[in-house]
């Protein structure tokens, strides 16, 4: 199985921060990977796809980059709306799995 | 408007057998690739399985912690995905999600529906 590593695990931001957080696959994954947003009870939301391709909705805020085994999703200005966790994950063979998650919290 | 919609979730003992609904709405739905989720309470997410769509066989593919006891399944007529649960044990305990695969996947997703197994 492919292994994905997100760090940090915790961040500390605010409002107006740029945030950047890393997923790192223990195999080469191409471009096969996927960002999430989540808040407490509520389902996960898609934020990007293929690595870089942003989903229909979602603020230009947000950007993804990397290919290979490293990849980053980042806030380029913190909203309120935006401290939640977030996940990768991979799709590029079975099992499709995921990072161990980055809770973004106000600091 | 994209709406999926679980249902069938509850307490259930361990040992036994639980099917799970999935209702969709708001697009061609047979064109598309669907999957099953969870996350179990206070953990990460987990990929459980998917079913192809029709146009590419109807085929499935599940995690192995699943494989064997878990089915997904289909039907087009009535836009609705199922997951079939056998032989549940308490690590199964998790809120369950399915999703819309379109630009990757989990690109829509539904509320979710938790099952609890427990003796």
């Amino acid at each position: 199985d492919i292994q994905m590593t997100q760090s940090p695990s915790t961040l500390s931001a605010s409002v107006g921060d740029r945030v950047t957080i890393t997923c790192r696959a223990s195999q080469g994954i191409s471009i096969w990977l996927a960002w999430y947003q989540q808040t407490p009870g509520k389902a996960p939301k898609s934020l990007i796809y293929e690595a870089t391709s942003l989903q229909s909705g979602v603020p230009s805020r947000f950007s993804g980059s990397g290919s290979g085994t490293d990849f980053t999703l980042t806030i380029s200005s913190l909203q309120p709306e935006d401290f939640a966790t977030y996940y990768c994950q991979q799709y590029k063979s079975y099992p499709q799995t995921f990072g161990q998650g980055t809770r973004l919290e106000i600091e | 408007e994209v709406q999926l919609v679980e249902s069938g979730g509850g307490l259930v003992n361990p040992g036994r057998s639980l099917r799970l609904s999935c209702t969709a709405s708001g697009f061609t739905f047979a064109y598309y690739q669907m999957s099953w989720f969870r996350q179990a309470p206070g953990k990460g997410l987990e990929w459980v399985g998917f079913i192809r769509s029709n146009a590419y066989g109807g085929t499935t593919e599940y995690a192995a912690s699943v494989q064997g006891r878990f089915s997904i399944s289909r039907d087009d007529s009535k836009t609705i995905v199922y997951l079939q649960m056998n032989s549940l044990n308490t690590g199964d305990t998790a809120v369950y999600y399915c999703s819309r695969d379109a630009n990757g996947p989990g690109c829509d997703w539904g509320q979710g529906t938790l099952v609890t197994v427990s003796s």
